[in-house]
This record gives C-alpha cells, structure tokens and sequence, in this order.
C-alpha cells in the first residue's frame, strides 16, 4: 500500500537520551515534511525538504535535525531530548506543485521523561 | 502575520444531525485552502480543495465553501455519523512567486463529537 511509514509508533524515552524517528515515503514526492501536534497548538512545522540533498527549518527547529540523503526517507534526530519534547511526530510529503495534497504518517508518539 | 483560525474549538452534536464547522485566514497572497480530517490516533487525510475561484465543493456528506472576499471556508456535514467524530483542521496555502514550495499556515482545529 503507498504511502507514509513511520517508526516507531510510539517511544518513552529518558531525558539526555538521543532518539531518531524514521520516517519512508514510497509515492516519489519531492518535498516532505516533520510536524509535531500537541494539544492546543495545532500541528506545528520542525524541519522540511524541498528535495533530496535539501533541509530546512520550520517554526520549531530547536533541538531537532534531519537529512535527506534520498527521495524516500526523512529522518529526524533529537539530539539529547528533553521533556518539551514530548508530543506527537508527524511526517508528511507531498508533490511540488502548488495545490499538493499532503499525505501524512500515523505518527509516532514520543514520551520524555 | 498570516494566521488562521478555526471555531468553534469543540463540538457536540447527535448522531444524523447537521453541522457547520467555521475557518477564518489572513493568509496572502492566497493560493488554495483545504479541509483535512483527522481521527483519533492517526494522521490528517485530505477532504476537499478550494481555490480562489471555487465557491462549494462536495466530498460526499462534506461540502466545503469559501469566500476568497471575507477569506472565510465553512464546512458543512450532513446527516452526521458516528465515523464522523475527529479533528477537522482547516490548511491554507500561501502562493510563492518565486517558484518555492507554498508555504502552509494550519488551524488548530474543531474537535467535532458525534453522540448516538
């Protein structure tokens, strides 16, 4: 079935610890996406891709990094995680072309104690 | 600052009657706004699309509309179902001149709660 795969579904996770989400797109899209919704906020944009080789920073960057190697993956890295970053982890992708639908992961739920 | 907003936050209503969910956005220049369901636990799917020129669309019991004038989308569902209990989160897309991906500005969202 295509679509959006992340892992792992869901992570508790010790503070200081490193932790990657995996995130593998199989519809060939250009651009994708790592948002994180908490309650209240909304879904909020951490790190995008335009295309492979490039990365940028969204609304809340801090504390997270990604890389795109190739069209199909997306991960992102928390580097040493703290309790704020409790949420949950959405990827996304989509085609470049101005009215692209995003098509979104199940999420992955990550727990920083 | 391009913002969107969504009312009401939370919503009740019995299982066959109708609701209206309501999105207002500040976002220029406008490229297009969509309607995304989101059930509990999963992720957001796409309901329906409006561009600048389009008044209503139907998805189904879904029928979206917009006002590019007021920047005003409402979504409207018919005959509610209990399947229809999610999160429906209003998406505006910003047009990029410049040939860059548009940018996206989200709604919080109306939690919507279909009763039997």
């Amino acid at each position: 079935i295509a679509g959006i795969t992340q892992a792992p579904t869901s992570q508790i996770l010790a503070a200081g610890r490193r932790m990657t989400l995996r995130c593998t797109q199989d519809m060939r899209h250009n651009a994708m996406y790592w948002y994180r919704q908490d309650l209240g906020l909304g879904l909020r944009l951490i790190h995008y891709s335009n295309t492979a080789g490039t990365t940028g920073k969204g609304e809340v960057p801090d504390g997270y990094s990604v890389s795109r190697a190739n069209t199909d993956d997306f991960p992102l890295t928390l580097a040493s995680a703290v309790p704020s970053q409790t949420s949950v982890y959405f990827c996304a992708s989509r085609d470049t072309d101005r009215a692209g639908e995003l098509f979104f992961g199940e999420g992955s739920r990550l727990t920083v104690l | 600052k391009n913002q969107v907003e969504q009312s009401p936050q939370s919503l009740i209503i019995l299982e066959g009657k109708n609701c209206t969910l309501q999105c207002n956005y500040t976002v220029s220049p406008f490229s297009n706004l969509r309607w995304y369901k989101q059930d509990t636990g999963r992720g957001p799917v796409s309901l329906t699309i409006m561009t600048f020129s389009e008044n209503t669309k139907s998805n189904g019991r879904y029928t979206a509309t917009l006002d590019a004038d007021t920047k005003q989308s409402s979504l409207h569902i018919t005959a509610s179902q209990l399947s229809d209990s999610a999160s429906y989160i209003c998406v505006v897309s910003e047009r990029n001149y410049g040939g860059a991906t548009n940018k996206l500005i989200f709604g919080t969202g109306t939690l919507l709660a279909v009763q039997p």
